[in-house]
């Protein structure tokens, strides 16, 4: 069965820093692989997603990851810091060989500093 | 882009009482849709998934009798918890499946806030 770690609960930075949140999966092939963020009571928003091919996925808001199949990694990164950042990030991952139906990691809460 | 809305954004009910959740793919058709629950600083936890003209496929230990899922159309599933009890409070968010070319993805609803009281 697929699985996902996002090690991280909480992550603090200032605004304007760079920032890189951990995922680290569990899948026996290529998996499908997801970055969403979650404001206070809303839904999920996709930040990006990597199916095949180049590995850096470049997403929304300045967002990207990388899929390193030799570290089970998809770490999300932004090089800049906003306070509108600020949020609950989830990193997903998708079954490429049947149901797609995602799991989710318990997600790492983004503090942002002025 | 592929919008899904689900309706209400928040709910509170009596104890005892039913509730319905709306979830409506607005620009395409959602042959499947999903359906999750949250609960405080915790991830989503899949509930069921919802085929259009089909039962539901209940996870384990999700009480189908419970929470109601109904997918009568390509654009529309409801989620109905039935005699809600106060730990049934929780947020409930509907995801619908989107087949492109090659890819597959998923979009997601705003949520539902649900207190019973």
């Amino acid at each position: 069965a697929q699985s996902v770690t996002q090690p991280d609960i909480h992550i603090t930075v200032s605004e304007g820093a760079s920032l890189e949140l951990r995922c680290n999966y569990s899948y026996g092939a290529t998996p499908y692989l997801f970055w969403y963020v979650q404001s206070p009571g809303q839904g999920l928003q996709l930040l990006l997603k990597y199916f095949s091919g180049d590995t850096l996925v470049q997403g929304i808001k300045g967002f990207e990851a990388e899929f390193k199949r030799s570290q089970s990694s998809f770490n999300l990164r932004k090089p800049s810091v906003h306070w509108s950042d600020a949020a609950e990030y989830f990193c997903a991952v998708g079954d490429s060989g049947g149901s797609y139906i995602p799991t989710f990691g318990r997600g790492t809460s983004l503090i942002v500093h002025p | 882009g592929a919008v899904v809305s689900q309706h209400p954004s928040r709910v509170i009910c009596k104890s005892g009482t039913s509730v319905k959740i709306e979830c409506r793919s607005l620009d395409f058709q959602a042959t499947t849709m999903f359906w999750y629950r949250q609960f405080p600083k915790k991830s989503l936890m899949l509930m069921a998934t919802s085929n259009e003209g089909s039962k539901a496929t209940y996870e384990q230990g999700v009480e189908k009798d419970k929470f109601l899922i109904n997918h009568a159309s390509l654009t529309l599933s409801t989620l109905t918890v039935t005699s809600a009890h106060p730990e049934d409070s929780s947020f409930y968010i509907c995801s619908a499946r989107v087949s492109g070319t090659g890819e597959v993805g998923y979009t997601f609803g705003s949520g539902t806030r649900l207190t019973v009281v």
